[in-house]
């Protein structure tokens, strides 16, 4: 079958570095996408990997080992608006995007 | 602001109740999808319709029913559903075949009591 596994919650302090990992096992692979979900809001698009190697935007970078099935989202400097659910999703050998559960992350002053 | 509307936002309904829950987007796409997310699981594709056919039903119950009158509107009819169907219903546009850069409406919050 095919699975996403990330944390499901992780806590974090305001101006600090925070690491969410995602591990994947799928049917193909044509890329991996992170997405940011605020309490009760639309998801949206924060980054797309589809090679090896870091992605970086901003305060938020993305990582990808493909060998590994392996990819990390890394926020710095953190602030509180960053307090969301961060989702992981691969797009898979028939370009169907097979989501994990989200991890929650909580940023404490 | 992500060009798709969603409503209502929340909605409280009986197991015995018929509702439907409206989307619209302003985007020009030709594809759109309802899906299911429900507390610490992974979203769930329920329906995709590409220019205005429906293209997918990932084995969804019949209580749920989708309707694609044109490529900006999308319901979901619902009837008799079951207290397990409580969760956030997820609204979403793109071009055809781009799941990937979908936009997603804030979604309605169903409640079945």
């Amino acid at each position: 079958g095919q699975n996403i596994d990330q944390p499901t919650e992780m806590t974090a302090t305001e101006g600090a570095i925070v690491q969410i990992n995602c591990t994947y096992q799928t049917s193909g692979f044509n890329g991996l996408f992170w997405y940011q979900q605020h309490a009760g809001e639309a998801p949206t698009f924060l980054s797309y990997n589809v090679l090896d190697g870091l992605e970086e935007k901003g305060r938020f970078s993305s990582f990808l080992s493909r060998s590994k099935g392996y990819s990390y989202l890394l926020l710095k400097e953190l602030q509180m608006k960053d307090s969301a659910s961060y989702l992981c999703a691969v797009l898979d050998s028939n370009y169907q995007l097979i989501w994990g559960a989200g991890t929650k992350l909580i940023i404490k002053p | 602001e992500t060009g798709v509307t969603q409503t209502p936002r929340h909605l409280v309904m009986g197991m015995t109740n018929k509702k439907s829950l409206k989307c619209e987007q302003h985007l020009g796409h030709n594809a759109m999808y309802w899906y299911k997310q429900s507390a610490k699981k992974p979203l769930e594709l329920m329906f995709v319709y590409s220019l205005e056919e429906r293209v997918e039903n990932n084995s969804v119950p019949s209580r749920f029913s989708p309707e694609c009158p044109n490529s900006s509107h999308l319901f979901l009819h619902l009837h008799t559903l079951q207290p397990e169907d409580s969760a956030l219903y997820l609204c979403a546009s793109s071009q055809p075949g781009q799941v990937f850069e979908a936009f997603f409406g804030q979604g309605t919050r169903l409640t079945v009591v």
